[in-house]
């Protein structure tokens, strides 16, 4: 089945610091890659949508420049948490769709997430 | 943009019980799936069933499209069946899903 790796699980930065985290599709093309962001005990929240090769489409409320999201290849995008601050630490899932049906994935797959704690 | 309500918010079983989750939405889909993640973090797709009936083992889904709500079925639940129930929905195949608030399950030996 589709697999999708997501890295680093867990990491933990300073203040004013720079963290990307990278999901990868690994058996799969990915047309199209999901960003969310979950905080403790709350629900995903869906923070942008990636194309291969075009810019991403954040949703309303979300700072690009400071969620910078970089989709080059159909197997790779990656999320940059730039001049991160305690308030953006949570749990980061990345989701990746392919280009067709997967029958009861219906394309979609999950990484297994990174957790941010920035002190 | 499309709400998704799920209900309950947390449910506590005994092992062997058996419990409905339901999510509510607000809007025509053409996309609907139940999640559930487990304590570490992962994401597990259940059903996709934007309509209709679906079984898999323990666990079995229906969604009534026309009057917007889906329902998920955990029968003789297992302390594996802990962690958080997620339905989502999109208005197309393929396209961005919209997360309810989830409801978090404990199942006790």
């Amino acid at each position: 089945g589709a697999v999708v790796s997501q890295h680093p699980s867990r990491v933990i930065c300073k203040s004013g610091t720079s963290v990307k985290i990278e999901c990868r599709s690994l058996d799969f093309q990915a047309t199209t890659m999901f960003w969310y962001r979950q905080f403790p005990k709350q629900s995903l929240m869906l923070m942008a949508t990636s194309n291969e090769g075009s810019k991403a489409t954040y949703e309303q409320g979300v700072e690009k420049d400071k969620f910078l999201i970089n989709h080059a290849s159909l197997t790779l995008s990656t999320l940059t948490v730039t001049s991160a601050h305690p308030e953006d630490s949570s749990f980061y899932i990345c989701s990746a769709r392919s280009g067709g049906s997967q029958g009861y994935n219906y394309g979609y797959t999950f990484g297994s997430g990174t957790r941010l704690t920035v002190v | 943009g499309i709400q998704v309500e799920q209900s309950p918010p947390d449910l506590i079983l005994q092992e062997g019980a058996n419990s409905t989750l339901r999510c509510n939405f607000s809007d025509s889909v053409n996309n609907l799936q139940w999640f559930h993640q487990n304590p570490w973090g992962q994401l597990i797709n259940l059903f996709y069933i934007p309509s209709g009936t679906k079984q898999n083992g323990r666990l079995s889904a229906t969604t009534v499209a026309t009057e917007r709500y889906s329902l998920l079925y955990i029968s003789s639940s297992q302390t594996t069946d802990s962690g958080v129930y997620f339905c989502a929905v999109g208005k197309a195949a393929g396209n961005k899903l919209t997360f309810g608030g989830g409801t978090r399950v404990l199942v006790k030996p």
